[in-house]
C-alpha cells in the first residue's frame, strides 16, 4: 500500500522555537506538497516541490520555507513559529502532471 | 491562480436520502478532482473528470464534468453514514506540476 508519512501526528511547540514538519513517501513521486488546513479556509498550498532541490511558493509561503535534498523526502520548516501558525498540516505527493494526490495523515501543530 | 466556488457549504441529510454538491468556475477548467475527507481524517483522492460532459460512477456516487468544462458535480444516491465528511473538488494551476487550489468544501453530515 502507497504512503505518504508525516512523522508526527500531534505537536506542541512555543512560539519563537524553530519548527521541522517531516513527510517521506514511498512511491517514487515527482511532485510534494505542504498545505494548511483551518476551519472555514479550506486546504491552502503553502509550497510545493517538483523535483529534487527545486521548490515553489504557493498561495501563503509567509513564515515558511520548505527543503527537498532527497526525493522522497519534503520538509517543512516554521523558521520562528507564531501562534497564527496553529493548524492542521497536510503533506501531499504525487506523479508528474496532474495526477490525484496522496496524502499524509496530518500534523496538528498547535503553537503556544 | 485558478478558483472555484464549491456550494453548498453544509448539508443535512436523512439516511437513505440523495445529495450533490457543485464546483463552479468562471474559467474553462483543463480537469477536477474530487476527494473525500472523513471526520479526524486527510483527503483522500476519489476521480478525476478531464473531458466536456464526461460522468464517471463509482457505486452510489456520481461525477459529472460540465459540457463547458467550467462546472462540476458530485451526487451520491441514497446516501449511507459511511458516507460523512467533507468533499472537495480540486482544479489545476494550470502548470504541468499539478499543483492544485481545492475549493472549499461540502460537509455532509447523514442522520440515522
Amino acid at each position: 500500500d502507497v504512503k505518504v508519512t508525516q512523522s508526527s501526528r500531534y505537536l506542541v511547540k512555543r512560539t519563537g522555537e524553530k519548527v521541522f514538519l517531516e513527510c517521506v513517501q514511498d512511491m517514487d513521486h515527482e511532485n510534494m506538497f505542504w498545505y494548511r488546513q483551518d476551519p472555514g479556509l479550506g486546504l491552502r498550498l503553502i509550497y510545493f516541490s517538483y523535483d529534487v532541490k527545486m521548490k515553489e511558493k504557493g498561495d501563503i509561503p509567509e513564515g515558511y520555507s520548505v527543503s527537498r535534498e532527497k526525493k522522497e523526502r519534503f520538509s517543512l520548516i516554521l523558521e520562528s513559529a507564531s501562534t497564527n501558525q496553529t493548524s492542521m498540516y497536510l503533506c501531499a505527493s504525487s506523479f508528474e502532471g496532474i495526477y490525484g494526490y496522496t496524502f499524509g495523515s496530518g500534523t496538528r501543530l498547535t503553537v503556544v | 491562480g485558478q478558483q472555484v466556488m464549491q456550494i453548498p457549504q453544509y448539508q443535512h441529510v436523512q439516511e437513505g436520502e440523495d445529495f450533490t454538491t457543485y464546483c463552479n468556475s468562471s474559467t474553462t477548467l483543463s480537469n477536477i478532482q474530487w476527494y473525500k475527507q472523513r471526520p479526524g481524517g486527510h483527503p483522500v483522492f476519489l476521480i478525476q473528470l478531464v473531458k466536456s460532459g464526461e460522468v464517471k460512477k463509482q457505486k452510489r456516487l456520481t461525477f459529472q464534468f460540465g459540457e463547458a468544462k467550467k462546472n462540476s458535480s458530485l451526487h451520491i444516491t441514497a446516501t449511507q453514514t459511511t458516507d460523512v465528511g467533507t468533499y472537495f473538488c480540486a482544479v489545476a494551476g494550470g502548470t504541468s506540476y499539478g499543483k492544485l487550489t481545492f475549493g472549499q468544501g461540502t460537509i455532509l453530515t447523514v442522520h440515522p
